[in-house]
């Protein structure tokens, strides 16, 4: 079964202080992992993913993301926080075996806050 | 090009009645996905149609949920005798193939509200 975890529920930094948002994954097959934003009543936007390729992903906004199969995680982070980085950020697994439907398992997402 | 759309964009409705959400998926794309957004459960999986397959329904709470999906693009999801416990943002997805790994593009979400 899959399962994903965020770590933090809220996190809070300064602006232009480096951003970290922890994620630990649960996969029975090799897994495609997924970063997901949402800005206050907006959709949800792809930052990045990874599926089986390079385990540092880079994504959009100067956010990246490595992939550790040993300890089953998927961190993201950004050296320099934004004021507009200020969002909710969803963790998200997929199983990637053939046939798999692709529905996503959705953390309970981390807020970010960002301070002046 | 055009991204995925929903509507409405709010709903308000009383308890017991019936409501339609519909999802406009971007052109091309085989597969469409149901997700919902609640404060309680988070973002749960609800339902999935690929093409012509049956769709893979094992996300939807109860049987006053339903879904179809006409001509391979538009889907409306429908449910029944609306519960205060169904008030939640109705997220529509679609991608290329529906396979594991790609990309979902949501759409702006409906959000309901049952009195």
């Amino acid at each position: 079964a899959q399962s994903v975890t965020q770590l933090d529920s809220h996190v809070s930094v300064s602006e232009g202080t480096p951003v970290l948002l922890r994620c630990n994954y649960s996969s029975s097959y090799s897994p495609s992992l997924f970063w997901y934003v949402q800005h206050p009543n907006k959709g949800l936007q792809l930052l990045l993913k990874y599926t089986s390729a390079a385990t540092l992903v880079k994504g959009i906004n100067g956010f990246e993301a490595e992939f550790k199969k040993s300890e089953t995680s998927f961190h993201l982070t950004k050296p320099s926080a934004h004021m507009s980085d200020a969002a909710e950020y969803f963790c998200v697994v997929s199983d990637s075996f053939s046939g798999n439907t692709g529905k996503l398992i959705f953390g309970q997402g981390t807020t970010l806050q960002v301070k002046p | 090009g055009a991204g995925v759309s929903q509507s409405p964009s709010n709903k308000v409705t009383e308890k017991g009645k019936d409501v339609e959400l519909r999802c406009d998926p971007i052109s091309g794309h085989t597969a469409l996905y149901w997700y919902r957004q609640s404060l309680g459960q988070g973002l749960e999986f609800l339902i999935y149609f690929q093409g012509n397959s049956a769709p893979d329904k094992s996300g939807l709470p109860s049987d006053r949920f339903s879904a179809e999906r006409t001509g391979g693009s538009v889907s409306t999801l429908t449910i029944q005798r609306t519960q205060q416990e169904d008030s939640a943002v109705y997220l529509c997805a679609s991608s290329l193939g529906g396979q594991g790994g790609e990309t979902q593009y949501f759409g702006p979400g409906t959000r309901l509200l049952v009195l």
